[in-house]
């Protein structure tokens, strides 16, 4: 298994302003994945980021809102720039199993925005 | 292209009452599904997955699926709710080692 911690936990932002949300795992993975969680709605893909390339977005997502930074293999950042109201969500990093054979995904506790 | 369906966004569930809970999806490859909970201020937890075999499977904390085929289906069952049990509960899917789509998540509140 992995053990995932995000920081902060929790934040409040202003308008206009940008979040840092930085993701560590225990163990060296070669995929990371930042996804978001608005109250209810599904947990939703943002972008896939691998060590020493650029992240791949998913359709919707683009990298001035949402820079990702993958500088080492147990380490990521998401920027949530700019924000606005609608920005506010749970951000979670999130990480496959990496034995193959078991397509499980572990996921950190989730970083609580609140964009006033 | 995947999608999944989770009809009922909470289920309230007396303790010690079944309770089921409903996921259906649609892929056009074979498909790999799974439960996750969230309890309160926590990340996911994987409960429960089909990769293959046996349709039936079964978390050790008492709850099982049944992937259906024909039905295109994945629901979880418990026979008798704890109050630990009041989580969210996440249906999803994936087409193997690929992106995986998620469903919108049933809220179980165990009322005592």
């Amino acid at each position: 298994s992995a053990v995932i911690s995000q920081k902060p936990s929790r934040d409040i932002c202003q308008r206009g302003t940008s979040l840092t949300i930085q993701c560590q795992v225990d163990s060296q993975v070669t995929m990371m994945f930042w996804y978001r969680q608005q109250p209810g709605q599904s947990l939703t893909l943002i972008a896939t980021a691998n060590q020493g390339s650029e992240a791949t977005y998913e359709s919707g997502f683009v990298i001035d809102k949402f820079p990702i930074s993958r500088p080492n293999l147990t380490f990521s950042t998401l920027t949530v720039s700019n924000l606005s109201p609608e920005d506010s969500s749970i951000y979670l990093c999130s990480v496959r199993n990496p034995d193959r054979s078991s397509y499980e995904q572990y996921f950190g506790p989730g970083t609580r925005l609140t964009v006033t | 292209a995947q999608s999944v369906t989770q009809l009922d966004s909470q289920v309230p569930v007396f303790e010690e009452a079944p309770v089921e809970l409903r996921c259906n999806y649609s892929s056009s490859v074979s498909v790999y599904l799974f439960w996750y909970v969230q309890y309160p201020n926590q990340g996911l937890q994987l409960l429960l997955k089909y990769l293959s075999g046996s349709t039936l499977v079964e978390s050790i904390n008492g709850f099982e699926a049944e992937f259906n085929k024909s039905q295109t289906s994945f629901h979880l069952r418990k026979p008798s709710v704890h109050i630990s049990d009041t989580a969210e509960y996440f249906c999803a899917v994936s087409g193997g080692y690929q992106k995986v789509t998620f469903g919108t998540g049933t809220k179980l509140q165990v009322i005592p």
